[in-house]
């Protein structure tokens, strides 16, 4: 199984809203990450997991809250959202950094959660 | 400015033809990737280079890397329409003491039938 699966594939919340988004891959990877990407815009990094304890936090807004429950999921709980934040929200995974001494090159993605907020 | 940044923005080309994006970056790197992206769908590894490689081949794709212009090309021979997407290159690198994957701005390819 070489997938990552994402809920919902669409999600429209209100600003006062409290919604979460879940990310799934079943291929033993033990880092796992979010992007956000706006229209015609690259993925930009939001987090890193490695082995369920987060790395990497590139200074996302505090309305964003990540959660990785084990080694196999990847949430992003979200509230109080801003119009702005409306995007595509990708959430990939890699094999094991510790062997390789670094995060191994290959991202597997999934297809994205599209998010919309009023 | 991007880590990487990908010319052109846009291509289109006609099925059969080869397609060639290019991509710059600034900063030291471990290896490049290229990635692609159907519209609004997660993105697909292509092909990676390492920063000790010159060139890379996998089946009707190349890659170029020279490290000393800080370039990276992609060829694409005998286009499909199915190649029809979005090409980003993505650079891994050091920054703020850990090792992050920065992706280029991208480029439209267009292949019509």
């Amino acid at each position: 199984d070489t997938e990552v699966t994402q809920t919902p594939k669409h999600l429209v919340m209100g600003m006062t809203n409290k919604k979460s988004l879940k990310c799934e891959q079943h291929m033993g990877h033990r880092a796992m990450y979010w992007y956000k990407q706006k229209a015609k815009k690259p993925p930009e990094l939001m987090f890193v997991y490695s082995y369920e304890k987060l790395s990497i936090n590139e200074s996302v807004p505090s309305r964003f809250s990540p959660e990785c429950p084990n080694s196999s999921l990847l949430n992003l709980h979200l509230h109080a959202l801003q119009p702005e934040d409306s995007a595509l929200y990708l959430c990939a995974s890699s094999q094991d950094p510790r062997t390789s001494g670094t995060f191994q090159e290959t991202q597997y993605f999934g297809p994205g959660t599209r998010l919309l907020v009023l | 400015s991007q880590q990487g940044e990908e010319d052109p923005q846009a291509l289109s080309i006609q099925e059969g033809e080869n397609a060639t994006m290019n991509c710059s970056y600034k900063t030291s790197i471990n290896n490049l990737q290229w990635y692609r992206q159907n519209s609004g769908r997660g993105l697909v590894h292509l092909i990676l280079i390492r920063s000790n490689e010159r060139e890379k081949h996998s089946g009707r794709l190349r890659v170029t890397l020279d490290t000393s212009k800080k370039s990276s090309s992609l060829l694409i021979t005998a286009s499909r329409a199915a190649d029809t997407a979005s090409y980003f290159c993505a650079t891994r690198h050091f920054s703020g003491g850990y090792q992050k994957v920065t992706f280029g701005t991208g480029t439209k390819l267009q292949v019509i039938p």
